[in-house]
């Protein structure tokens, strides 16, 4: 089982849609968690990171991570064909190097 | 402000030869980890450098090795390059503070074996 599962989609909504990406996670042991976006042929882009259970919120994405069930979500309201991109969860431990998911792949359209 | 830069963009190489990759890390990071990401996955650690000594490796061959320089600059090195080698190779740079929750990634080289 890898320590981090994700769908890899593609997700297509319109745009304006409210997006859910999700991904589990299977070592209790990490302690931070976060969200990369990469568009294509370009590095990842840090999104958003949180220590603990709970919503982050951040203009139009929030972060949601339930330690009980290994679950973290990203959720993006109002989307435009601009997020269109792959996005990547991540979790680290003390160490701070971050495991990835494989990404999910987002299509807003017009 | 310039970002995490990485050079070449792309390149190509045989089987069997070596390759260099480099990267300058953002203003004022003083730490730099490499990452492997192949097509349609996420990125791999293959080490982290720091004081100029490798700080943490993750589970990749001796074929692949790096230097970070006193200006905070890093190389990676992959010998006897192999096609599986064929990926995305990304840098990035964070301050010891902050770790993982500011690391800066670069775009990456593209590197092609053949």
């Amino acid at each position: 089982q890898k320590e981090v599962e994700q769908d890899p989609g593609p997700l297509s909504v319109p745009e304006g849609a409210i997006v859910s990406l999700n991904c589990t996670y299977s070592n209790s042991a990490f302690q931070y968690f976060m969200w990369y976006r990469q568009y294509s042929r370009k590095g990842p882009e840090l999104l958003m990171y949180t220590y603990s259970s709970g919503n982050k919120e951040d203009g139009r994405f929030t972060a949601q991570v339930d330690k009980s069930s290994k679950y973290i979500s990203l959720f993006i309201r109002d989307s435009q064909p601009s997020d269109s991109a792959t996005y990547l969860c991540a979790r680290a431990g003390g160490s701070y190097i971050p495991t990835f998911g494989r990404g999910t792949s987002l299509i807003v359209h017009p | 402000d310039a970002g995490v830069t990485q050079s070449p963009t792309h390149l190509i190489k045989t089987r069997g030869q070596q390759v260099t990759l480099r990267c300058s890390p953002k203003s004022g990071h003083d730490t730099v980890s490499w990452y492997q990401q192949a097509l349609g996955q996420g990125p791999q650690f293959i080490f982290q450098y720091y004081e100029e000594e490798e700080r943490q490796r993750g589970n990749f061959p001796d074929r692949f090795s790096g230097h970070q320089f006193p200006n905070y600059s890093s190389e990676l090195n992959v010998n006897a390059l192999l096609l599986g080698d064929s990926a995305l190779y990304l840098c990035a740079s964070s301050s010891p503070g902050q770790g993982a929750a500011e690391a800066f990634f670069g775009q990456g080289t593209r590197l092609t074996v053949v």
